[in-house]
């Protein structure tokens, strides 16, 4: 099993239309766990961490789920410019191992 | 202005011809790392070090070498590039625990490397 898995997609969807990710991971013993997005061919940038309490950003929610080990993210109200890879992030704790989800590919669509 | 800088952001070379990929940061971080990244198979760890003149081996090491000798500055070596290394190179740092509580990564632009 990998440590961290993501469906790769494409998700295809249309303007304005909400959207949710899910990725799951192995080690029960992860303390941290994030989203980056990435544009192509460019370097992954923070999107938000993700806390067992939830959070949310704007259009974006993220969820922690340590019973089932799953992370989510959802985006509302999707923008054109919301296409992108976006890449879920485990980290055991401190500088210690961090692992990424190879990534899922959402597609906005006019 | 934070950031992590890497050069060359582009580079050809043949088989064999020894070759270093830049990494600096001004954010004072003592945590950096070398990723590659391959299509269908994400982002893979090659090195990462803790701090000056500390470094280790991440998941993918073989073919690399890195050194650590100040704090801002983690250049990667390939001593003898094969095709196999053609790929997206990114430095990252880690400075702590960030504002959301977490360790969070900062990336460079990437070099992106083919070996023929």
């Amino acid at each position: 099993r990998k440590e961290v898995e993501q469906d790769p997609g494409p998700f295809n969807v249309p303007e304005g239309a909400t959207v949710a990710f899910n990725c799951t991971y192995s080690n029960s013993a992860s303390q941290s766990f994030f989203w980056y997005r990435q544009d192509c061919r460019k370097e992954p940038k923070l999107l938000m961490s993700v806390y067992s309490s939830g959070n949310e950003d704007g259009r974006f929610t993220a969820q922690l789920n340590r019973a089932s080990q799953y992370i989510s993210l959802l985006i509302r109200d999707s923008k054109l410019s919301d296409s992108a890879t976006y890449l879920c992030v485990v980290n055991l704790g401190g500088y210690q191992k961090v692992t990424f989800g190879t990534g899922t590919k959402l597609q906005v669509i006019p | 202005e934070a950031q992590v800088t890497q050069n060359p952001r582009y580079l050809i070379t043949v088989t064999g011809k020894k070759l270093t990929v830049t990494c600096s940061q001004n954010m004072n971080h003592e945590y950096m790392s070398w990723y590659r990244q391959d299509p269908g198979l994400g982002l893979r760890q090659i090195y990462y070090s803790m701090n000056v003149e500390v470094t280790d081996k991440g998941d993918v090491p073989e073919g690399y070498k890195v050194s650590r000798k100040e704090k801002r500055n983690f250049p990667l070596i390939l001593e003898s590039p094969s095709p196999n290394q053609t790929s997206l190179y990114f430095c990252a740092t880690m400075g702590g625990q960030g504002s959301s509580g977490g360790y969070e990564q900062y990336f460079g632009p990437g070099t992106r490397l083919t070996v023929t």
